[in-house]
C-alpha cells in the first residue's frame, strides 16, 4: 500500500545536540527520498535528498542515511541551532517511475536555546 | 525563492462559492503538482500534470479540478466550497514527470472559507 511512516511527531533538543528523524516506506520500488523543512506558514523547502544507489549523503550539519533492506531512511541534524526549529517532512515516490510523492506526517522539531 | 509563483497569496470566500488558484512553474519545468495542507497537517497530494497532460491523481475531490495550459502554468479550480476546504494549497514543479526528481514548492495560497 501507500504509506510513509515518520517518527517522532515532535522532538525537542537542546541547542548543540543532535536530532534524528526516521521514516519507513512500504514500496520497495521507491528510489528517491527527499527531506523538506517547513517553517510556520511558509513553503516546504528541499534540504537534502538521497537516491537508492547510495547509503548516505551529507551536507554540512545535515545528513541522510538510507537502508533499502529495512526500507527506512533517516535525517540527522548535528549541532542544532534555534533556526533549525521547524516541521520536517520526508517523502518517497510511489514506485520507481511514478509521479506521486507520499509524504510522511511530519516532525515538529524544537531546538531549545 | 524557489522560482515557482502562486497567486493569489490569500483568498477569503464563502461556502458554496468557486475559486481558481494559479501556479507558474520554474522556467523549464514541465511538471506541476498540487498539494493541500490543512492546519497542522501533512501534505496531501491532489493531482499532477506533465506538459499539459494529467499524469497522476491523489485524494482530489470531485468538486476540485485542474488543468495545465500550453505555457505550462496550471490552475486549480475549487467549487461548491465547504468550511473544510480551508487550507494552504501549494503547487510544486519538477523538471520531469518521474517522481525521482526533486520538487520545488511555491509560496502557497491560503484559502479561508467562511
Amino acid at each position: 500500500g501507500e504509506n510513509v511512516e515518520q517518527h517522532p511527531s515532535t522532538l525537542s533538543v537542546q541547542e548543540g545536540d543532535s536530532a534524528v528523524i526516521k521514516c519507513t516506506y512500504s514500496d520497495s520500488a521507491s528510489n528517491y527520498f527527499p527531506w523538506y523543512k517547513q517553517e510556520l506558514g511558509k513553503r516546504p523547502q528541499l534540504i537534502i535528498d538521497i537516491r537508492s544507489n547510495v547509503g548516505e549523503k551529507k551536507d554540512q550539519r545535515i545528513a541522510v542515511t538510507l537502508n533499502k533492506t529495512a526500507k527506512h531512511f533517516s535525517l540527522h541534524i548535528t549541532e542544532t541551532q534555534p533556526e533549525d526549529s521547524a516541521v520536517y517532512f520526508c517523502a518517497a515516490p510511489k514506485g520507481s517511475g511514478t509521479y506521486k510523492y507520499i509524504f510522511g506526517t511530519g516532525t515538529r522539531l524544537k531546538v531549545l536555546a | 525563492d524557489s522560482g515557482v509563483t502562486q497567486t493569489p497569496k490569500h483568498l477569503i470566500t464563502a461556502t458554496g462559492q468557486r475559486v481558481t488558484l494559479r501556479c507558474s512553474p520554474r522556467s523549464g519545468d514541465l511538471s506541476v503538482y498540487w498539494y493541500q495542507q490543512s492546519l497542522d497537517q501533512g501534505l496531501q497530494f491532489l493531482i499532477q500534470y506533465y506538459n499539459g497532460e494529467e499524469r497522476a491523481k491523489g485524494n482530489i475531490l470531485e468538486r476540485f479540478s485542474a488543468q495545465q495550459f500550453p505555457d505550462l502554468h496550471s490552475e486549480l479550480n475549487l467549487s461548491s466550497l465547504e468550511l473544510g476546504d480551508s487550507a494552504l494549497y501549494f503547487c510544486a514543479s519538477s523538471p520531469s514527470g518521474r517522481g525521482s526528481y526533486e520538487q520545488y514548492f511555491g509560496p502557497g495560497t491560503r484559502l479561508t472559507v467562511t
